[in-house]
């Protein structure tokens, strides 16, 4: 079962800040939190990853909440090609038997 | 730098027919993956190589799902024989190692009829 729950979707407008929520009140102490999105016909794409700190990349930021139970993707200035589904994953395991286990994620869209 | 690549990229068969997947991941990838994606979900992994050796293949149906990775680059995956409910993306992902970011190719995209 999937440790993370995201809303079904949600609409941005281009130009504006999209930020994605995301729940995963159960995670360990070990377990990373992963963004992945997904363009219509293509495999996932990585985005970020974070454990406990925020994080900022050239794609985008993540920020952890102090209690590691929420976090939250932010994509600063939205555009069409940010259209997309996006996953919120926790890494499960440990050294040697990692695994991402996928929600049904967040379908953005990115209005004109 | 040339990404995961699969093929075929689509597929209908028959059921009961056998169907075949390849995937070459990027080079010097040690980690692969083969995940299948149902409509409207996330991707599930199917299996795990580390190298040449499947370490994870605990969500592989075996009764009919099959994989192999030969010299631990290029690997197939194989149904047979193939079922109304194997409708799918099927998706291979390599990684450096084990736990690190995954680079997934573009999936192959099968229809049971």
């Amino acid at each position: 079962d999937a440790k993370t729950t995201q809303p079904t979707s949600m609409d941005c407008a281009e130009g504006r800040a999209a930020n994605l929520p995301c729940n995963h009140s159960t995670i360990s102490g070990n377990e990373y939190v992963y963004w992945y999105r997904q363009i219509h016909s293509q495999g996932p794409q990585y985005i970020i990853h974070g454990l406990k700190n925020n994080e900022t990349n050239e794609m985008a930021s993540l920020i952890i909440t102090e209690d590691r139970k929420s976090s939250t993707l932010i994509l600063p200035h939205a555009t069409l090609r940010d259209t997309a589904v996006y996953y919120c994953i926790v890494r499960v395991g440990t050294s040697g038997t990692y695994k991402y286990i996928f929600g049904t994620g967040t379908r953005l869209k990115v209005l004109a | 730098e040339a990404g995961v690549v699969q093929s075929p990229r689509y597929k209908i068969i028959e059921k009961k027919q056998p169907v075949a997947f390849w995937c070459n991941p990027i080079s010097g990838h040690n980690t692969l993956y083969w995940y299948r994606q149902n409509l409207g979900q996330g991707p599930e992994l199917l299996i795990r190589y580390e190298n040449e050796e499947a370490v994870d293949d605990s969500q592989l149906p075996k009764d009919r799902f099959s994989a192999e990775r030969l010299k631990g680059v290029d690997s197939t995956l194989k149904i047979q024989p193939a079922e109304l409910g194997d409708s799918a993306v099927y998706l291979c992902a390599s990684s450096l190692e084990q736990g690190h970011e995954q680079f997934f190719g573009p999936g192959t995209r099968l229809t049971v009829l």
